[in-house]
This record gives C-alpha cells, structure tokens and sequence, in this order.
C-alpha cells in the first residue's frame, strides 16, 4: 500500500512569507502528527490531528497552525517565516493515536527561509 | 513531565562491530518504549518496540528490553553493517498519552 505521502519536498521561502505544506496519510488511517526536525533541537512535536480535530498541540507559536480534511489529509501552515523555521518537518500517520499503533512517517519536506 | 535521553554521537565503527546505543527515560506512569530509525533522505521508521518491564524487541538483528529499575532501553546489535549507517531515534509513549516523546537521535556511521 502507498505511504504517507508528503509534497513538496523541498521549499525555499523568503522571511515573512507564509507556506503551506501537504501531507496525505495511508488510507484509513485517521490520526495525523506533525513534527519539525532541526540539528539543534531535534524531534519537536507540533500538533496532532484525529477525524479533522486538532487533538494535541506542542510548544510552537500561533504562526504554526495546521488542518485536516475529512479525507484524512492535512495540511500545516507557517506564516511571517523566521530564519530559524528552516527544518525539515515530518508527517506523520496512524491508525489511532500515535502512540496506541504504529506511526508511519512521509520522507519529510525541507523548508529553507533565506 | 516525559523525557529521554539518548547517548550522543556520532558512534562510529567498522563493520561486523557490536552496537550498543542508551537510552534512559523519565516518565510518570508505564510508558511503551520505541526505536526508530532514520535513514539518510527518508523519515522515520519504526524499528522495535516493547510496552511492558522486561519485553524484548527485536527486527533485523536489533534488540533492545524494557528496563523498568534501570529505566532503560539500550540498543544492541551483534554486527553492524555499513547499511545500518542512520540516525536511531528512542521514545516513549506515556499511558493515556497521544504525543510520542523523542530523544535526540543518534547518529551511527559504519565503516566497511
């Protein structure tokens, strides 16, 4: 079966601007978690989506915000980017919560702010 | 709250080495433990699991057991390949818990 599938892949941006990025999780699949990877601070988490409710939320500013579709894609939104929101951020897809199944991760969509 | 601690690295070594990675953890109720592995260009995987004291997981010749009076949950492999070069995540999930709780990672570069 396909996995979770995230696009684009690698995004360039000017800071200020705002971004949107996409995830689609693996078919039935219902709960969706976002995370931020950066060398300095590691795994980060972001936010959690279950059944098109944001379920959970980590210690990220209100300019990070994220949605789900009833299709189970969601999508998470960055705006006035910083320098320092250059990362790779990850999606994530379970059957229930994160934690109850495993979670299966996309390869992640490079942000560079410049 | 929740945390974990990863050894630092990166843990370089030559092929057919013993691996071993700690992993300590701090958690408020009986967490599942987890290894992940990240491959160079690609997410997470799952590598192995245990959800109670003294379980033992095992995939692709990667152990690690559940040590509830040592809270710990070291990864073991008897002989490394070059193609085990990745970044080996440790988590957690507390009871009740939605959200994963990740260690740094460890970076382990394999020499042939």
């Amino acid at each position: 079966k396909a996995g979770v599938t995230q696009t684009p892949r690698y995004l360039i941006k000017t800071r200020g601007q705002q971004v949107t990025l996409s995830c689609s999780p693996i078919s039935g699949h219902r709960s969706v978690s976002w995370y931020q990877q950066t060398p300095g601070q590691g795994l980060q988490f972001l936010f959690e989506y279950f059944s098109e409710t944001q379920r959970n939320k980590g210690n990220f500013p209100g300019r990070f915000s994220g949605r789900q579709f009833s299709n189970s894609r969601s999508e998470m939104n960055v705006s006035t980017l910083e320098l320092g929101d250059s990362a790779l951020y990850l999606c994530a897809s379970s059957l229930a919560a994160p934690t109850d199944t495993e979670a299966f991760f996309g390869q992640g969509t490079r942000l560079t702010v410049v | 709250g929740d945390s974990v601690t990863q050894m630092e690295g990166p843990v370089t070594l030559s092929e057919e080495a013993f691996l071993t990675i700690n992993c300590t953890y701090t958690a408020t109720g009986y967490p599942s433990l987890f290894w992940y592995v990240q491959y160079p260009g690609e997410g997470l995987q799952l590598l192995l699991k245990a959800t109670k004291a003294d379980d033992k997981g095992s995939n692709k010749g990667f152990e690690a057991t559940y040590r509830k009076e040592t809270t710990s949950f070291h990864l073991e492999k008897g002989s490394v390949q070059v193609s085990d070069s990745a970044v080996y995540f440790c988590a957690l999930s507390d009871q009740g818990s939605y959200i994963p709780t990740f260690g740094r990672g460890t970076s382990l570069i394999v020499h042939p």
